[in-house]
């Protein structure tokens, strides 16, 4: 079974600052991740997700995420954030192969961007 | 517009008396899945179907039924809800037989079972 861990659950920032929430997971097979955000009032987005090929990965909005196998973590960066990406975001993994019971979903990061 | 369109988005009921979600998808999609959100927890999935009169049990099923008699429409149905399912459920739908492609979410339905 997989699972997903994201371990900041709040993290404020101002800002024009550089963020990093970070999640890891686990899973006895290979897997594909995924970062989705959920606004105020909102359903879920996909930011972005990793398949194969390159370990970078770049999203909407300035969002990058980095998959790690060895440290088996997907961590999302910006470099500056805006007021506009307060948002809830989750990190999730689906098992390759697995078509069904398709994403397990983090606890998720609120993050709080301050003026 | 492509979209996933919960009704309601809102329901106040009471313990025992039988609700339903519903849920259509405008994109011809073939999965379609429902997740309840709670706090710290994040999504946990509740059923999903791979196409019309397939559907299975996700990780938190008790106390919820689900039917896919047509491919745009996939219910929620709660018999008898109790307060511990008082939550936030998301509908949400995908293209494809690969759980490689995005998901599509509804806006959310908050439910409360006094």
């Amino acid at each position: 079974a997989q699972s997903v861990t994201q371990l900041d659950s709040q993290v404020p920032v101002f800002e024009e600052a550089p963020v990093e929430l970070r999640c890891n997971y686990s899973s006895s097979v290979s897997v594909y991740l995924f970062w989705y955000v959920q606004y105020p009032n909102q359903g879920l987005q996909l930011l972005l997700k990793y398949l194969s090929g390159s370990t970078l990965v770049k999203g909407i909005n300035g969002f990058e995420a980095e998959f790690n196998k060895s440290q088996t973590s997907f961590h999302l960066r910006k470099p500056s954030v805006h007021i506009s990406d307060t948002a809830e975001y989750f990190c999730a993994v689906s098992e390759i192969g697995n078509a069904g019971n398709m994403l397990t979903f983090g606890g998720g990061t609120r993050l709080m961007v301050k003026p | 517009e492509a979209q996933v369109t919960q009704n309601p988005r809102y329901l106040i009921t009471v313990t025992g008396k039988k609700l339903t979600v519903t849920c259509s998808q405008n994109m011809n999609h073939e999965y379609m899945s429902w997740y309840r959100q709670d706090p710290g927890l994040g999504l946990r999935q509740i059923y999903y179907s791979m196409n019309v009169e397939v559907t299975d049990k996700g990780d938190v099923p008790e106390g919820y039924k689900v039917s896919r008699k047509e491919k745009r429409n996939f219910p929620l149905i709660l018999e008898s809800p109790s307060p511990n399912q008082t939550s936030l459920y998301f509908c949400a739908s995908r293209g494809g037989g690969q759980n490689t492609g995005e998901l599509f979410f509804g806006e959310g339905s908050r439910l409360t079972v006094l």
